[in-house]
This record gives C-alpha cells, structure tokens and sequence, in this order.
C-alpha cells in the first residue's frame, strides 16, 4: 500500500518571503499522480498543484511549484512572495495511475502560518 | 466553488442514531468518493463510486454504507453511531474516463457530523 508522509506539522513564513513544505511517498508503482491540496479555515479541499510522475518537469501554477524527486520519492511544494491568504493546512496526495485505484492517499498535513 | 454539493453542513447527532449525508458531483463526473477526516486518522478513503457501482472500498466500518443513484449523486449511510465517528465527511467527485485518469478530484464543503 502507499503510503504518504509530510514531516513537518506546522510551518511559518512572513508575508511576501518563500517557504517549502516537505513531502515523500512510498510506492512500488512506476505511474502514477501527486497532488498538493490546501485546505484553509473554510474547511473546502482545493487544489493548489498535481505532477504526473511520468513527466520529469517540475508543475508551476503562478506562485506555486513543486520540487520533484522521483528516484527520491520527493515532492515538496513551494510558496514564493507568500500571502496573507496562503494560510491554511496543506495535504500532500498520491493518486495511482491503475483503473480502479483512483483514490486519493493524503498525508497528514502541515500547517502554514503566514506573518504580516 | 468546485460544484460538488453536500448536505446537510453540519449535523448534531445522539449515539446509536443513523444519519445520511447527501452528494451530488459535478456535472459529468462520473465517479464519486467519500473521504472522512478526523483529528487523529486524518483524511481516509472510505468507498468510491462509479457511474452507480462500487469501484474500490477503503476504510469503511461495516455500520457505514453508501450508494450511487441514476441521477450520480450519493448517499453515504451511518448508522448505530459513536462518539468516535464524529469528524468531517468529504465527498469528492471526478471523470474517471480513459485518457483521464489524472483528472484531480473536486470537493465538497463537507458534512461535519457531531455524535453526543
């Protein structure tokens, strides 16, 4: 079984500054998804980033990227110029590639505090 | 807003009771999941969904079931509760059709359910 695990459970940063939020997976599979979620105080589930591990380029969605190791079994998210709204918990998420293992495997979060 | 719908919110339950938490998924989605989230398991996979049959099941307790209905939207069924099934019940919605098999899934608000 998969497994994902985010080391830090809680994380700082002041406004406008980078911050990176650490995650590593263990899997057996050669295909598969990795998903960064933000889950601020509304308690909604949104989607901040996803990486097909077949594609060796690192995803960027504006402020966001994320650092990509597969041989590592790395996937750390960065926040660049951080913002008052980027305060939320982030969950780390694999996805299997297969049909019929569509499901979501998260880690148990970190959260990020952002200082004026 | 991701449109996925739950409902209700927030439910306020005795133990021993049964309740039923309502999906509908976005517009062409297929596939339907249900994710509980507590303090101390995190964000679980319980069961998904597919176009009205189960596809995978994941940490489901026996006293919990759910459905997927012609229309695609989703009962998730708990019943002789306990105070320990208090927690956030997520439902998630994707296409799951192939050559998409990486699409993210969505989210709903949640169901925060309180067992007293």
């Amino acid at each position: 079984a998969q497994t994902v695990t985010q080391s830090q459970p809680e994380m700082s940063v002041q406004e406008a500054e980078t911050v990176t939020l650490s995650c590593t997976y263990d899997t057996s599979e050669s295909d598969y998804y990795l998903f960064w979620y933000k889950q601020p105080p509304s308690r909604q589930m949104i989607l901040v980033i996803r990486q097909e591990a077949y594609k060796q380029q690192n995803a960027t969605e504006n402020r966001f990227s994320v650092n990509f190791q597969k041989a590592a079994k790395s996937f750390s998210l960065k926040i660049s110029d951080s913002q008052l709204g980027d305060a939320a918990m982030y969950f780390c998420a694999y996805r299997s590639a297969w049909a019929g293992s569509e499901k979501l495997v998260f880690g148990k979060g970190t959260k990020l505090t952002v200082n004026p | 807003d991701s449109g996925v719908t739950q409902t209700p919110k927030h439910l306020i339950t005795a133990t021993g009771q049964r309740v039923t938490l309502r999906c509908s998924p976005r517009s062409g989605d297929l596939s339907v999941y249900w994710y509980q989230q507590s303090l101390d398991q995190g964000l679980q996979f319980l069961i998904q969904y597919y176009n009205g049959e189960e596809r995978a099941k994941g940490n489901i307790l026996e006293r919990f079931s759910a459905q997927q209905f012609p229309d695609l939207h989703s009962e998730l069924n708990l019943s002789s509760l306990e105070l320990g099934d208090s927690a956030l019940y997520f439902c998630a919605s994707s296409v799951v059709t192939p050559g998409q098999e990486g699409t993210e899934a969505f989210f709903g608000q949640g169901t925060r359910l309180t067992v007293v």
